[in-house]
């Protein structure tokens, strides 16, 4: 499709599994990121992909997160571990370049529930 | 501190009333850009208006306005004439140059219900 791919759609998960969750920008942008959206919590930035530049990590919230983009292209979120609180839509944005230049294109979200 | 907020946690309106939801922002930065994006019940952003600092003309598009007010620090939109499809959580966000990367931070976002 031409749009932001993300996978799975929802994920339940026991307290203390490991969950990955995949995101498949649209062809050609460069910028990729994951937000987490907590009930009444807005957006929640977690991690920034520009090309092939060392990602920002800065608001991964604890060292349980972890996220990898392979060939400048798909992206994997990785939680270890998972807690209740982890529980969350997980949502992937991908851009051109960067938002100076044009705006962010977001999937539909990976929902995740920790039991 | 937050740097953008949208104090207005839900706005329950009657079709074909004219609605605003308010946007705040703290910046340092004279180079900015802000933005805004529906959310509607099926759960995926939709991205309605980009607005660099420098261009603090308002905006139309259809029956929806944007007004961009440094003085105040201020984005706020305003749909006229509601209707029941606009109902969503509006989310208004900042994009700024600290660090060179441009990432956008989001506001709490407002909940618009519109009855019909």
């Amino acid at each position: 499709g031409a749009g932001v791919s993300q996978s799975p759609s929802n994920k339940v998960t026991e307290k203390g599994k490991d969950v990955e969750l995949r995101c498949d920008p649209i062809s050609g942008h460069t910028a990729l990121y994951w937000y987490r959206q907590s009930l009444g919590q807005g957006l929640e930035f977690l991690i920034y992909f520009q090309g092939n530049s060392a990602p920002d990590k800065s608001g991964l919230p604890s060292d349980r997160f972890s996220a990898e983009r392979t060939g400048g292209s798909v992206s994997t979120l990785t939680i270890q571990r998972t807690q209740q609180e982890d529980s969350a839509v997980y949502l992937c944005a991908s851009s051109l370049w960067r938002a100076d230049t044009g705006e962010l294109f977001f999937g539909e979200g990976s929902r995740l529930t920790v039991l | 501190a937050q740097k953008v907020t949208q104090a207005q946690t839900e706005i329950s309106v009657v079709e074909k009333e004219d609605v605003t939801l308010d946007c705040v922002y703290e910046t340092r930065d004279t180079t900015y850009y802000l933005f805004w994006y529906k959310q509607p019940p099926s759960g995926e952003l939709v991205f309605l208006i980009r607005r660099n600092s420098f261009d603090e003309q308002n905006e139309i598009s259809g029956r929806y306005s944007w007004n961009f007010q440094k003085s105040t620090s201020s984005f706020n939109f305003t749909i006229t004439a509601s209707q029941v499809v606009d109902s969503a959580v509006y989310f208004c966000a900042l994009s700024e140059a600290s660090g060179g990367s441009y990432i956008p931070t989001f506001g709490r976002g407002t909940s618009l219900i519109v009855h019909p």
